[in-house]
């Protein structure tokens, strides 16, 4: 099974809203609400941003947002600061009693 | 606090064997299923495999089953990965991550370890 897709890169000045997307197809994203996004900076463990497409875990800021339409979810960050720098990883669970990840995509906070 | 911390890792010739550790605290250990996530340099993760709570079901991607093993030790709050004929194409940083599971089924990871990188060169 193909990874699911997200743009390589994407980059926002502090303050700013970005969003990053993550396609996949009727048997992942499409078909089940069990899509989750990850912060990764470099050299340490990811981090569970979202879960069950929209839900943040305790403790997780609210600038982080997740939504889904179709077979493609997004993951929002708004009033973007520094620390958001990483890389971010979207999964989602399959029709293969599997997980998959996408890509990911390095956010540059310029 | 939840804590995994990884261990095992290092550099192995080609069709050779390695056995990675996770070392579980701060949780009831034989209430989650566990996972093995692995990420190969400068590219992005990859499930390799689960185990249920009580090691009585398995799953493994297509790429390691039948040369990957998973395990566990409920009483040593340990998960194990037993990696046998390693390839080039196997070196990665191999996370171990609890699971999260809904009808049975694991769904997404809530906590991951530091990782232990695994080399397979000649």
């Amino acid at each position: 099974q193909s990874a699911l897709t997200q743009p390589a890169s994407v980059s926002g000045s502090p303050g700013q809203s970005i969003t990053i997307s993550c396609t996949g197809t009727s048997s992942d994203v499409g078909g089940y609400n069990y899509v989750s996004w990850y912060q990764q900076h470099p050299g340490k463990a990811p981090k569970l941003m979202i879960y069950d497409v929209s839900d943040r875990p305790s403790g997780i800021s609210s600038r982080f947002s997740g939504s889904k339409s179709g077979s493609t979810a997004s993951l929002t960050i708004s009033g973007l600061q520094a620390e958001d720098e990483a890389d971010y990883y979207c999964s989602s669970y399959t029709s293969s009693n599997t997980v998959i990840f996408g890509g990911g995509t390095k956010l540059t906070v310029l | 606090e939840v804590q995994l911390v990884e261990s095992g890792g290092g550099l192995v010739q080609p069709g050779g064997s390695l056995r990675l550790s996770c070392a579980a605290s701060g949780f009831i250990f034989s209430s989650y299923w566990m996972s093995w996530v692995r990420q190969a340099p400068g590219k992005g993760l990859e499930w390799v495999a689960n185990i249920k709570r009580d090691g009585s079901e398995k799953n493994y991607v297509d790429s390691v089953r039948g040369r990957f093993t998973i395990a566990r030790d409920n009483a040593k709050k340990s998960l194990y990965l037993q990696m046998n004929s390693l390839r080039a194409d196997d070196t990665a940083v191999y996370y171990c991550a609890r699971a999260v599971t809904t009808f049975g089924v694991v769904i997404q990871f809530d906590f991951w370890g530091q990782g232990t990188p695994v080399t397979v060169s000649s």
